[in-house]
């Protein structure tokens, strides 16, 4: 149970466009629909932002949206805001029926 | 509102035992799948344990397979984590959470209570 890999970093202006990737192997994020990604604020309790690959549950802005490919998701944020500003995590079912999460990644707004 | 509550965390010495619970209320507990999920100080996230909404299957991190039982009991609405020989590296923040939608265990964890802290320390 190999934990995903993610940028330990991003960055980006106001208004700019940044894309997270999550890697893993075919017996997590390249064999099954099951990706989350989830934000975490310092200090607060995680968000999902996106479910199945590329779904955005009710309420979560329509400036994100994910992806996949291989066995490679994808965040992408549009338009950032200063608020994007947080922790990043994605999750994969993985072959084991267990579920793994990424290393996370801190995105700063500039 | 849908709201889940931890608690029963605490300071425990390596190699004892405790019991975290999570009260779950807003919604019918029965028909969502729950999850426990850590972070240790200063960490990334780490999936712990899950159970189906009826309880009849449980899956567990390779990290704490043996050691840990997830458990519910949904006519008192709660979700259990027993801990038993407990070790330094299981401090963590513990947070109960819920599938994002009826019947399924896919991990889409779409609401997550406040959090309980563990402190496992000699």
């Amino acid at each position: 149970q190999s934990a995903l890999t993610q940028p330990a970093s991003v960055s980006g202006s106001p208004g700019q466009s940044i894309t997270i990737s999550c890697t893993g192997t075919t017996s997590d994020v390249g064999g099954y629909k099951y990706v989350s990604w989830y934000q975490q604020h310092p200090g607060k309790a995680p968000k999902l932002m996106i479910y199945e690959v590329s779904n955005r549950p009710s309420g979560v802005s329509n400036r994100f949206s994910g992806s996949k490919s291989a066995n490679t998701a994808s965040l992408t944020i549009s338009g950032l805001q200063a608020e994007d500003e947080a922790d990043y995590y994605c999750s994969s079912y993985t072959s084991s029926t267990t579920w793994v999460f990424g290393g996370g990644t801190k995105l700063t707004v500039l | 509102q849908v709201q889940l509550v931890e608690s029963g965390g605490g300071a425990v010495q390596p190699g004892r035992s405790l019991r975290l619970s999570c009260a779950a209320s807003g919604f019918t507990f029965s028909t969502y799948g729950m999850h426990w999920v850590r972070q240790a100080p200063g960490k990334g996230l780490e999936w712990v344990a899950g159970i189906w909404y009826d309880g009849r299957n449980t899956h567990y991190a390779d990290s704490v397979r043996g050691r840990f039982t997830i458990s519910r009991d949904n006519s008192k609405n709660t979700l259990y984590l027993e801990m038993n020989t407990l070790r330094a590296e299981d401090t963590a923040v513990y947070y109960c959470s819920r599938e994002d939608d009826v019947w399924v265990t896919a991990g889409n964890l779409g609401v997550w209570g406040q959090g309980t802290t563990v402190t496992v320390s000699s």
